[in-house]
């Protein structure tokens, strides 16, 4: 099975910050890395599949990138409504495997 | 519209069975290969089946090869999930999940919360 690493675990930032998620996979993926926002209560939604494509309706201040075992995912100008948990996912290979998830506070 | 509703998840006594269920509507069911995503309370995703399109392949999350089976009806836009030999560490809400472009899950169902509990 590929291992998902992703940090950091929590993450404290202010409106209009630009932060970022690492995710190192333990496998070469080439680009088959997803990421995924959750909010409390709510299923999670795809942000970025294939390591850099925006899913259709995302805003444009996410982005992700990285290929082959490690990836990024990025959100420059963080926006109230962005405060959420993330997750990173393979689906290169089966089982798919998720990262244990990043939650982003405000400071 | 892409839409995914699950149903079927209740509490149940350990030992029990339980059969998910999940109706999709707004796309070619048939067409896309499909998932169930499990997630405990305050804990991260777990993905556990995979269904594709035709119902031909299957995959299992090894932590449930044995407990679980996973099945499609494409002329009822369909998917089902039975789990039996439920134990406490099964309690979580279950996400029917549709795969997308590079094989992402690209769209989620509400899901259904499965409760075991004595």
């Amino acid at each position: 099975d590929i291992q998902m690493t992703q940090s950091p675990y929590s993450l404290s930032a202010s409106v209009g910050d630009r932060v970022t998620v690492t995710c190192r996979t333990s496998q070469n993926i080439v680009k088959y890395l997803n990421w995924y926002q959750q909010k409390p209560g709510k299923a999670p939604k795809l942000l970025i599949y294939g390591a850099s494509s925006l899913q259709s309706g995302v805003p444009s201040r996410f982005s992700g990138s990285g290929s082959g075992t490690d990836f990024t995912l990025t959100i420059s100008g963080l926006q109230p409504e962005d405060f959420a948990t993330y997750y990173c996912q393979q689906s290169y290979s089966m089982p798919r495997t998720f990262g244990q998830g990043t939650k982003l506070e405000l400071k | 519209e892409v839409q995914l509703v699950e149903s079927g998840g209740r509490l149940v006594q350990p030992g029990g069975s339980l059969r998910l269920s999940c109706g999709a509507s707004g796309f070619i069911f048939s067409n896309f290969h499909m998932n169930w995503v499990r997630q405990a309370p305050g804990k991260g995703l777990e993905w556990l089946s995979y269904i594709s399109g035709n119902g031909v392949t299957i995959y299992y999350a090894d932590s449930m090869k044995g407990r679980i089976t996973i099945s499609r009806d494409n002329a009822k836009n369909s998917l089902y999930l039975q789990i039996d030999s439920l134990r406490a560490a099964d309690t979580a809400v279950y996400y029917c999940v549709r795969e997308g472009r590079d094989w992402s899950s690209d769209h989620w169902g509400q899901g259904t919360l499965v409760i075991v509990s004595s």
